[in-house]
């Protein structure tokens, strides 16, 4: 596609339940991240791949997150018995390259909202 | 550890008055710098970027920003604003030889009166 897509846009979840965010990065992008954007705050980085390498995943928050890449191109982060502070705008981004010089092309987000 | 400050969490400007967004880094050596915009509901675009060479740099939508190092700063800059651009703004700092992944400051909402 043209862009980062993502899916759902909005998502909205009992505390305790678990959850599948989609990320559908720019084709032929080798590099996605992951960020959480809570509310009035920048985003905060969760875990980055490289194809279907994860190569760092020091942002996630605890081992309730789990993000995948199995084929080098979408990418699903997966939250296991959601909690309250886990209501935040996820954002996945993609880059041609592994290098800050390469932009960052980022999709429109997913809403969590745990109940 | 890099840092970004954004001091300013609001800032409301008249349609078509100048624009000066405030942005503080940390960083112990020369740093990669960006601005973003963030329109509700949408992901970031990249407005500009500085890598290195012309501290002045120019971006998209008649924007720009200035690197000044012995200020540890990237104000962004725009002569006229337009009420379109009322939106979020982030300032995100990166390493040159480091970490390949921003640091972004908190965001300064850009509110403009007609």
């Amino acid at each position: 596609g043209a862009g980062v897509s993502q899916s759902p846009r909005y998502k909205v979840a009992k505390r305790g339940q678990d959850v599948a965010l989609r990320c559908d990065p720019i084709s032929g992008h080798v590099s996605l991240f992951w960020y959480q954007q809570a509310l009035g705050q920048g985003p905060e980085f969760l875990t980055y791949f490289q194809n279907e390498a994860q190569l760092d995943k020091s942002g996630l928050p605890s081992d309730r997150f789990f993000a995948e890449r199995p084929e080098g191109s979408v990418s699903t982060l997966k939250i296991q018995r959601t909690q309250q502070e886990d209501s935040a705008v996820y954002l996945c981004a993609s880059s041609r390259e592994q290098a800050l010089t390469q932009p960052q092309h980022f999709g429109d987000g997913t809403r969590l909202s745990i109940l | 550890a890099q840092s970004v400050t954004q001091p300013d969490i609001h800032i409301t400007v008249s349609e078509g008055a100048s624009l000066e967004l405030r942005c503080n880094y940390s960083y112990g050596a020369t740093p990669y710098l960006f601005w973003y915009v963030q329109s509700p509901g949408q992901g970031l675009q990249l407005l500009l970027k500085y890598f290195s060479g012309d501290t002045l740099v120019q971006g998209i939508k008649g924007f720009e920003a200035e690197f000044k190092r012995s200020q540890s700063s990237f104000n962004l800059r725009k002569p006229s604003v337009h009420w379109s651009d009322a939106a979020e703004y982030f300032c995100a700092v990166g390493a040159q030889g480091g970490s390949y992944i921003p640091t972004f400051g908190r965001g300064t909402s850009l509110i403009v009166h007609p």
